[in-house]
């Protein structure tokens, strides 16, 4: 069972660099979700989606774009990549919203970030 | 804003010990209250609360929720060094599309042989 695909898994990236940070998950869950989960601290909302097409902010969204144009993947984009961003970047799906009963959210392994 | 509050940060035990971990939330319009298991990768689900007073149990885990209060607790018995993990506390909260999930810091639990 794949459940939810992140790469790449370590990434080394130079201020002012960009890149996506790749999701797929084969589950044929409607939501998606980024997290950012930086040492010492909980795991924040960077970006969800409720389903293709569909796409809006969480809690922390400035630095990054998301696109989800099919079911199965949902890409995070970096743009301007800033020392800030190092973080451990957490891939995550639910059949429907999010701690509902019965909708567990299944993370993928994470993508550790170092921007210098 | 919406706060969850884990306690202790970070807990060394040694096998066959008992540990209370901590989560306090304030949360509005709050659901539920969700625990996770995160060893060095992704967090693993680990029971969702809802009612208040009622235990969930899975072998020598087990959780509780008082929304009186507003605090739950993660025991885990008899502890063995598989254990050792960052337990993570989420609250979550209706009132939006997607369902808000607020996350606390986490009690990073060593357990030693």
């Amino acid at each position: 069972n794949a459940g939810v695909t992140q790469t790449p898994k370590f990434r080394i990236l130079k201020i002012g660099q960009s890149m996506t940070l790749q999701c797929t998950q084969d589950m044929n869950h409607n939501y998606m979700y980024w997290y950012r989960q930086d040492p010492g601290m909980g795991l924040k909302l960077i970006y969800y989606s409720v389903g293709a097409g569909i796409t809006d902010k969480g809690e922390v969204p400035n630095g990054y774009n998301v696109s989800r144009s099919t079911t199965e993947d949902f890409p995070l984009r970096l743009e301007l990549a800033a020392p800030s961003q190092t973080s451990v970047y957490f891939c995550a799906s639910s059949y429907g919203p999010t701690g509902a009963t019965g909708n567990t959210i299944y993370f993928g392994e994470g993508s550790w970030l170092t921007v210098v | 804003e919406d706060k969850v509050v884990q306690s202790p940060l970070s807990l060394v035990v040694h096998e066959g010990d008992t540990v209370t971990l901590n989560c306090s939330y304030e949360v509005t319009n709050f659901r539920s209250l969700l625990w996770y298991k995160q060893e060095k990768k992704a967090p693993t689900f680990l029971f969702m609360l809802t009612s208040s007073g009622i235990e969930k149990k899975s072998g020598r885990l087990s959780s509780i929720l008082d929304k009186k209060e507003l605090f739950s607790i993660l025991n885990i018995t008899a502890t063995q060094t598989g254990d050792s993990a960052v337990y993570l506390c989420a609250s979550f909260a209706g009132g939006t599309s997607y369902g808000k999930l607020t996350f606390g810091q986490g009690t990073i639990l060593t357990v030693h042989p």
